[in-house]
């Protein structure tokens, strides 16, 4: 069975630093891409940033290029996201997603992990 | 970036009804056009990759449809678990998109 579960969600202040974490199992991690999602609350969702199955590529929304860094560890079965210079806007529930075949959607979704940032 | 707007915002069903939400991206995207259900307090669930295709497990009353720019995604008879909401999702190019979501509820 398929699984992936965030972990390192938190409160932070605005300009502060954390590092998502997201456990993979169930499948060969090294040969899929993976994406993080997330969603403010009550709002709708927004691709975050995506990382291809070697790590050798990555991409990342617009909103969080420059400040957040995405990278996987495929000894470990585990993907990151390292958020610096957050801002209250970045607070939100943020998803870890296996991606599908050849492609960076997620077919696969975790149950997220909230980041808040508030001073 | 590839902008798709969702239609309706809301919509309020009966059981056994028909419900028709569609998506409509600002440029051709052909069939990289997948749909989630998203209930409350979870996590989204895929409902159709690639624009038509199903999913195991999921109900065969969920089914998508288009190509290029228009997509839907017809659930037949709707029943009072299908209250959630709904959103499309492009990955024709990077950054990928969503669309605005379409709340749907049970009356």
């Amino acid at each position: 069975e398929v699984q992936v579960v965030e972990s390192g969600g938190g409160l932070v202040q605005p300009g502060g630093s954390l590092r998502l974490s997201c456990a993979a199992s169930g499948f060969t991690f090294s040969t899929y891409a993976m994406s993080w999602i997330r969603q403010a609350p009550g709002k709708g969702l927004e691709w975050v940033s995506g990382i291809s199955g070697s790590g050798g590529r990555t991409y990342y929304a617009d909103s969080v290029k420059g400040r957040f860094t995405i990278s996987r560890d495929n000894s470990r079965n585990t993907l990151y996201l390292q958020m610096n210079s957050l801002r209250v806007e970045d607070t939100a529930v943020y998803y870890c997603a296996k991606a599908g075949s050849g492609s960076y959607y997620g077919d696969y979704w975790g149950q997220g992990t909230l980041v808040t940032v508030s001073s | 970036e590839i902008v798709l707007t969702q239609s309706p915002d809301f919509q309020s069903v009966t059981p056994k009804e028909k419900v028709t939400i569609t998506c409509r991206a600002s440029q051709s995207i052909g069939s990289s056009l997948h749909w989630y259900q998203q209930k409350p307090d979870q996590s989204p669930k895929l409902l159709i990759k690639y624009a038509s295709q199903s999913i195991s497990g999921v109900p065969s009353r969920f089914s998508g449809s288009g190509s290029g720019t228009d997509f839907t995604l017809t659930i037949n008879s709707l029943e009072a678990e299908d209250a959630a909401a709904y959103y499309c999702h492009q990955s024709s190019s990077l950054p990928l998109t969503f669309g605005g979501g379409t709340k749907v509820e049970i009356k």
